[in-house]
């Protein structure tokens, strides 16, 4: 099943703070999260695994809560360059067994303005 | 630039043909992952391989297939083809398929069935 993303949409302006959910209803053992411009490929951003690993940019933080199901994604700072549409994929773990199998949610919108 | 390379650009065919689809990986990659990506249905999964094996399946319909080479590369056929089918179809690579490893994203085959 598809996680859920929230808000679907949000506008910025430069500087300023934004933070994107995503919620899922199955038991998770990794979240990726990727942005993607328009017309373009998706670009990783992180990876948060259970148990606490992560990997991913300096200027980009986020947050995996295993009991939730829940990941968020900060965005400080905001930049011109920051807009996109950000998307999480998850990945159950099917008895113990990973093969980096993600399902994505349907996106998040953020637009940044001067 | 991801280091994904994918073949055509753009693909523009008719009701119940086939098309292939190709992809070759980042060097050093031996995981190759395709998704569809559509308005209504977001970006999907559809196949894993790993160094040459299948390893995961997604939301892949019978009519079309995957196959990875021992050159690594993977190429994507889609047979009997549909209106439905038109969407924009990415190829990611990893270094292998642990939930550790960041998919690196071609830049996508765009295909309109008419």
């Amino acid at each position: 099943q598809q996680p859920v993303q929230s808000p679907q949409a949000v506008i910025l302006r430069e500087g300023e703070d934004a933070v994107i959910n995503c919620s899922s209803s199955k038991a998770l053992y990794s979240v990726h999260w990727y942005r993607q411009k328009h017309g373009e490929a998706p670009v990783f951003l992180m990876i948060l695994l259970k148990g606490g690993e992560q990997k991913g940019h300096d200027k980009i933080s986020a947050s995996f809560n295993e009991k939730k199901q829940q990941s968020s994604l900060y965005l400080t700072a905001s930049q011109l360059s920051y807009s996109g549409t950000y998307f999480c994929g998850t990945e159950s773990n099917a008895g113990g067994t990973s093969y980096g199998k993600l399902t994505f949610g349907q996106g998040t919108i953020l637009t940044v303005h001067p | 630039d991801s280091g994904v390379t994918q073949t055509p650009k753009h693909l523009i065919t008719a009701t119940g043909q086939r098309v292939t689809l190709r992809c070759s990986p980042r060097s050093g990659d031996l995981s190759v992952y395709w998704y569809q990506q559509s308005l209504d249905q977001g970006l999907q999964f559809l196949i894993q391989y790993y160094n040459g094996e299948e390893r995961a399946k997604g939301n892949i319909l019978e009519r079309f297939s995957a196959q990875q080479f021992p050159d690594l590369h993977s190429e994507l056929n889609l047979s009997s083809l549909e209106l439905g089918d038109s969407a924009l179809y990415f190829c990611a690579s990893s270094v292998d398929p642990s939930s550790y490893n960041e998919q690196f994203f071609g830049p996508g085959t765009r295909l309109t069935v008419l």
